[in-house]
């Protein structure tokens, strides 16, 4: 079967520096997105990963192990405005698989 | 640019009425998909355009979901009749190719059938 798995729910404190973990199993693999969705919005684009390592972009960070079905999304530096669910999506064979998603709390 | 537009953004039916939702992808994007989140739950393969033919239909609930792309422009997606469990957001996303490809998201369509 194909499953992707992300905690429900994270806190962490402004300034601070929080790790958002994934892991998946799926049919086929080509690439791992990570999205950001606040309420009642549409999810946007954070990072896109296809091979082993780390992307950074600014405060956030994405990593990728193909051979252990794994992401995470890093966040550095917090701010209030990064409360939002975290969206781990993986492109199967053909479709875009989303987990459940992470939501996040950042608190003063 | 203008970004994937839904419509409505908000929907209130009964249980047995007929919905539907449209969806306007951005301009020159060929694949067109729908997702449904319902509440508490993971966001959901619903199915996938490219251009006007489906090329997966496999997440569609049942026969009561219809799926249109007349022209390879805008889709539609029309639920009839309404059941209780439909109620969810649906989502609707584009992207210019497939694998590998950013997918953008609408701003979704929050269906309550009550």
């Amino acid at each position: 079967g194909q499953n992707i798995d992300q905690p429900t729910e994270m806190t962490a404190t402004e300034g601070a520096i929080v790790q958002i973990n994934c892991t998946y199993q799926t049919s086929g693999f080509n690439g791992l997105f990570w999205y950001q969705q606040h309420a009642g919005e549409a999810p946007t684009f954070l990072s896109y990963n296809v091979l082993d390592g780390l992307e950074e972009k600014g405060r956030f960070s994405s990593f990728l192990s193909r051979s252990k079905g794994y992401s995470y999304l890093l966040l550095k530096e917090l701010q209030m405005k990064d409360s939002a669910s975290y969206l781990c999506a993986v492109i199967g064979t053909y479709k875009y698989i989303f987990g459940t998603g992470t939501r996040l709390k950042v608190l003063a | 640019e203008a970004g994937v537009t839904q419509f409505p953004s908000h929907s209130v039916i009964e249980k047995g009425q007929t919905v539907t939702l449209r969806c306007d992808p951005i301009s020159g994007h060929d694949n067109l998909y729908w997702y449904r989140r319902v509440m508490g739950k993971e966001i959901k393969f619903l199915l996938h355009f490219v251009k006007e033919s489906k090329q997966d239909e496999s997440g569609m609930p049942n026969n009561r979901f219809l799926a249109e792309r007349t022209g390879g422009t805008y889709s539609t997606l029309k639920v009839q009749p309404a059941e209780l469990e439909d109620s969810g957001v649906y989502f609707c996303a584009s992207s210019q190719g497939t694998l590998g490809n950013t997918i953008y998201f609408g701003e979704g369509s929050w269906l309550t059938v009550v």
